[in-house]
């Protein structure tokens, strides 16, 4: 069974747009949710995490928003360029290291 | 500072063969973990190496299995392959579970394909 559910599937956005993804997870024991990107051909690369004592985290142009009580959170992409076209996984865990992924989303930013 | 490796790039087995896949973690690293991603997928969990001792598995049969060694790297060794264990096979490396941080650094994957 999935953990932690992600959507959409896919995103299109122009550049400048704000590609927004979402996830949502039940296990209440998860206490750290990172935000992965991967391009063609390369393993994960860690983007931004959150813990659940904060309800926003921004690092550049990368802000994750999170609600507890919803058990869910999300990723924006500020002002995004093509080169932010890649695939992101959203992921939960303990804190063991065994991370819960989500399917993925793909986000294309046309120029 | 070299990130993890992993070797080989790309493998291509035939179904029933046994194939071992290898990792280096990151300096400073001691605990490692495997991942498998099929295509198109997020990476499900496999299982967790610390102290030269599984210490985590997810739900994978016992076709899959591994070894630390003393140097913290190890091996992903899978038997019996069948045609839906073709994947990128992802290891992933930590500072350690005594000592719990945000950090878990991937490598580039070894694609496995079985015909």
């Amino acid at each position: 069974q999935q953990q932690v559910k992600q959507s959409p599937q896919s995103l299109i956005v122009q550049k400048g747009g704000i590609p927004i993804i979402n996830c949502a997870y039940e296990n209440t024991a998860f206490d750290y949710f990172p935000w992965y990107q991967q391009f063609p051909g390369k393993g994960p690369a860690l983007l931004i995490a959150i813990r659940p004592d904060v309800s926003e985290k921004k690092e550049g142009r990368f802000t994750i928003s999170f609600n507890k009580s919803a058990k869910q959170f999300s990723l924006h992409i500020m002002d995004s360029q093509p080169g932010d076209s890649a695939t992101y996984f959203c992921a939960a865990s303990r804190r063991d290291y065994k991370l819960s992924f989500g399917a993925g989303t793909t986000v294309t930013v046309r120029a | 500072d070299a990130g993890v490796t992993q070797s080989p790039t790309h493998l291509i087995k035939t179904r029933g063969q046994q194939v071992t896949l290898r990792c280096s973690p990151k300096s400073g690293h001691d605990t490692v973990s495997w991942y498998q991603q099929a295509l198109g997928q997020g990476p499900q969990f496999i299982f967790q190496y610390y102290e030269e001792e599984e210490r985590q598995r997810g739900n994978f049969p016992d076709r899959f299995s591994g070894h630390q060694f003393p140097n913290y790297s190890s091996e992903l060794n899978v038997n019996a392959l069948l045609l839906g264990d073709s994947a990128l096979y992802l290891c992933a490396s930590s500072p350690g579970l005594a000592g719990w941080s945000d950090t878990q650094y991937f490598g580039p994957g070894t694609r496995l394909t079985v015909l």
